[in-house]
Parts: C-alpha cells; structure tokens; sequence
C-alpha cells in the first residue's frame, strides 16, 4: 500500500513552452503533497507544500507564477511549469502524507520525472 | 572511507563489511527523522526512521542513531551487499506541517 505515481516519467520540451506533472497516491487519500526539485548529484530542495482545495506554500527563492501547484482532489496534484527554460531541467519528486499514516509525517514518494528543456 | 567531492560525499565499502553513514542534521527542535536510499533515476525509498525521543532504532540490516546533543544523525547498515549501492539522505521534521528538510546525501558504493 501506499503508493505514490507520477506522469509523465520523462518529458522533453522546447523552451519557452510549458509541461504539467502529475502526482497521483494510488491507494490511499492524502493530506498533504509536497514538490521536490533535485539536480544532479545534490540533494532534494523542498519546492512547495500542497494541501486539496487551498493555495499551495511555495519556499523561498521558488516562484509561484512559474511553477503552478493545482491540487483538485485529496489523490491528485499537478505541477506545471510555465515558459521553461533549460535551467528549469532538473528531476522532480513529489511525495504524499498517508491521512491514517502511522507516523504522522510519514512521506510517501513517486518516483520522480526527469525534465529536460531544450 | 569518505570524501567530499564537489557535490555528494561518497563512502566506498567492501562487500560484507559494515556501512555507516552520517547526518548532522540543522534543527535543535526536529522532533522526527527519517533515511532516505535514491537508488539513479528513482525516488527516494523509506528505509528506517527514528522520534526524538528515542536514542536507536533497529530495522532488519539497519540500525539509526540519534544524538541530539550534537544533532547528529546515523545509519549503520550492517553486512553490505552490492544491492545497497545507492545515495542515502538522512531528513528531517521540524513542524507540524510536515516539511521535510533533506540532508547533502552520501554515495554509498559497495565493492564485491
């Protein structure tokens, strides 16, 4: 159980154009879906913190215009980013707190898309 | 034994021996932290974690201590098989909302 997808595993895009991520917790409702971004060789950077219905909670240095958080329902949330340029080419995660979790902030994580912007 | 290259510390192993990997880790009021095995082109995979409360924790091949006077973190991964090459990050929990805070990682690799 707990089961964590996302969609596409890998895109290839031009720049300035735009790709939607998808996070889907397979069997289970969550609470809470976090974005990571991860480059090369360096650790996962926590992006924003995505709770269903309300506005997601972006860290600092992230922009919220160019990297839109949707999250429709409590098994669903995309992440698109808007008129990407090659340095937005980076792997990303995201992850899903389990709502009957056993360890409260227990994270549950896909298995991340790789972006590459040409 | 371990370096630090330009990005992640790696720490190279004999097939069988023991591992330990370590975390110094940010926040004096982390109530909650968890190791993370990234095996290439994957997401991170739960392997152990540990509460504030407790000092060590033992899974199946695993073991994570805690200091929390010197906000250490490590894990210790006992008889290193080939399989455990990977980069393991330790992480942290520091509020309620469930943020979690990634450590630098270390590369694991094991030699057969």
């Amino acid at each position: 159980g707990a089961v964590v997808s996302q969609h596409p595993s890998w895109v290839i895009c031009k720049s300035g154009t735009s790709v939607k991520i998808e996070c889907r917790s397979l069997d289970f409702q969550a609470t809470t879906m976090f974005w990571y971004r991860q480059f090369p060789k360096q650790s996962l950077m926590l992006m924003a913190t995505s709770n269903e219905g309300s506005k997601a909670t972006y860290e600092q240095g992230v922009e919220k215009d160019k990297f839109l958080i949707n999250h429709a329902s409590l098994t669903l949330s995309t992440l698109t980013v808007t008129s990407a340029h090659p340095e937005d080419s980076s792997f990303y995660i995201c992850s899903a707190n389990h709502r009957l979790a056993r360890q409260y902030n227990e994270q549950f994580f896909g298995p991340g898309t790789r972006l590459t912007v040409l | 034994g371990e370096s630090v290259g330009l990005h992640l510390p790696t720490l190279s192993v004999q097939e069988g021996d023991n591992s330990i990997i370590n975390c110094a880790y940010s926040n004096s009021a982390s109530d909650y932290f968890i190791w993370y095995k990234q095996e290439s082109g994957k997401g991170p995979q739960f392997i152990i974690d540990i509460r504030s409360n407790m000092d060590k924790r033992q899974g199946q091949r695993v073991t994570v201590l805690l200091n929390k006077t010197v906000k250490h973190l490590s894990l210790q991964i006992a008889a290193t098989q080939p399989g455990d090459s990977a980069v393991y990050f330790c992480a942290e929990n520091y509020n309620q909302g469930g943020k979690l805070i990634f450590g630098q990682g270390t590369e694991l690799s094991v030699k057969p």
